[in-house]
Formats: structure tokens, C-alpha cells, sequence
């Protein structure tokens, strides 16, 4: 069964923070994805990435960076977190031009 | 720009047909992605249109007309199961191949 996992469901931290949220997929996929969700707004992206050490800006990167060091995992880095960073945040991953395979999703308040 | 329109919320009947209108405007079109969110959970594949026409799969069916900018996403024999959020998305090909989320369809089915 595919599976995508993140490090924590609900987490809070305290502006000016920094923040890490880990994602792990065992599929063996190359792309992975980071969104935020926001009520009325849909899911945005962040960043993604095509592969190991490669990275893209998505929609909204300001605040945020990642790091992609192993095929399996995808991190999101919030520098110095604010408290407009408070979100849900869901983690994907896909094959080239198949659908995305979510994770579970990290409920992020910031303080 | 890009932006993705589809009615905020709709409700229907169990047992009946539902049909989520989904419009679209979008540079580089490269395939549209309907998903199924249920509330707390992470969106989930539903369908995948990228040529004209009907794709049917059980109770889901999804239609693309790329010449309108437009899709549906039809549920036939509705349950009460399919109380969820509905999440049209377009890929792209400008970018880097991203996929542009709209806001989602919140269904409600009644008794």
C-alpha cells in the first residue's frame, strides 16, 4: 500500500521559530510536493522538487525553503515562523504526470 | 493569470446524481486532476481527464471539454459517504509541470 507519512499531525510553535516538517514517501517517486491549506483558498504550493538536491519555487515561497536530500524525503523549513504561516500543510508525491499521493497533513499554529 | 472556479458548496439527496462544475483558465494545459477530501483527511485521486470527453469510473464519472476551459465531476446513486470536499486541478506545463488546486466543492447528502 502507498504510503505517505509526516513527522507530526498538530504541532504549535512561537514566532519567530524555527520550524521543520518531514516528509517521507516509500513509493519511490520523484516528484514531492509541499501545499498549505487555508480555508476558501485551496491548496497552494510552496515548493517541489523533480529529484534528489533539486528544488522549485511554487506559488508562495516567501518564509519557506526545503531540502531534498534523499529520494524519500522532503523537507519544509519555516526560517522564522509567523503567525500568518498558521495552516495545514500537506505533503504530496507522484510519479512524472501521474497523480499525487498525499500525506496526512500538519496542522501548524503559530503563537 | 490561472484560476480554477468551482462553487463553494452544493447539497443533494441520497440515492440521487450530483454534477461539480469546475471552469478553468490556464496557460500550458497538460491534464485535470479531480480529488476527494474528506473533512480532516488528506485529498485523495479521483479521476484524470486529458483529452475531450467522458471518463467513467463506477459511481464517478468526469468529463473535460479543453476548448470551454470546463469539467465535471458527475457522482451517480449518491451515499452519504460522499459528504466530502471535491478538488478540481489542473496541471500544467509552464513552470515545470505544476498542478493548480481550486478552492473545492464542499458536498453535503442529506437523508
Amino acid at each position: 500500500d502507498v504510503k505517505v507519512t509526516q513527522s507530526s499531525r498538530y504541532l504549535v510553535k512561537r514566532t519567530g521559530e524555527k520550524v521543520f516538517l518531514e516528509c517521507v514517501q516509500d513509493m519511490d517517486h520523484e516528484n514531492m510536493f509541499w501545499y498549505r491549506q487555508d480555508p476558501g483558498l485551496g491548496l497552494r504550493l510552496i515548493y517541489f522538487s523533480y529529484d534528489v538536491k533539486m528544488k522549485e519555487k511554487g506559488d508562495i515561497p516567501e518564509g519557506y525553503s526545503v531540502s531534498r536530500e534523499k529520494k524519500e524525503r522532503f523537507s519544509l523549513i519555516l526560517e522564522s515562523a509567523s503567525t500568518n504561516q498558521t495552516s495545514m500543510y500537506l505533503c504530496a508525491s507522484s510519479l512524472p504526470n501521474n497523480e499525487q499521493f498525499f500525506g496526512p497533513g500538519t496542522r501548524l499554529t503559530v503563537l | 493569470g490561472q484560476n480554477i472556479d468551482q462553487p463553494t458548496e452544493m447539497t443533494a439527496t441520497e440515492g440521487a446524481i450530483v454534477q461539480i462544475n469546475c471552469t478553468y483558465q490556464t496557460s500550458g494545459f497538460n491534464g485535470l486532476f479531480w480529488y476527494q477530501q474528506h473533512a480532516g483527511e488528506a485529498p485523495t485521486f479521483l479521476s484524470y481527464n486529458v483529452l475531450d470527453g467522458l471518463e467513467e469510473k463506477g459511481r464517478f464519472s468526469s468529463f473535460l471539454s479543453r476548448s470551454k476551459g470546463y469539467s465535471y465531476l458527475l457522482l451517480k446513486e449518491l451515499q452519504m459517504k460522499d459528504s466530502a470536499s471535491y478538488l478540481c486541478a489542473v496541471r500544467t506545463n509552464t513552470g515545470g509541470f505544476k498542478t493548480i488546486f481550486g478552492a473545492g466543492t464542499r458536498l453535503f447528502v442529506k437523508a
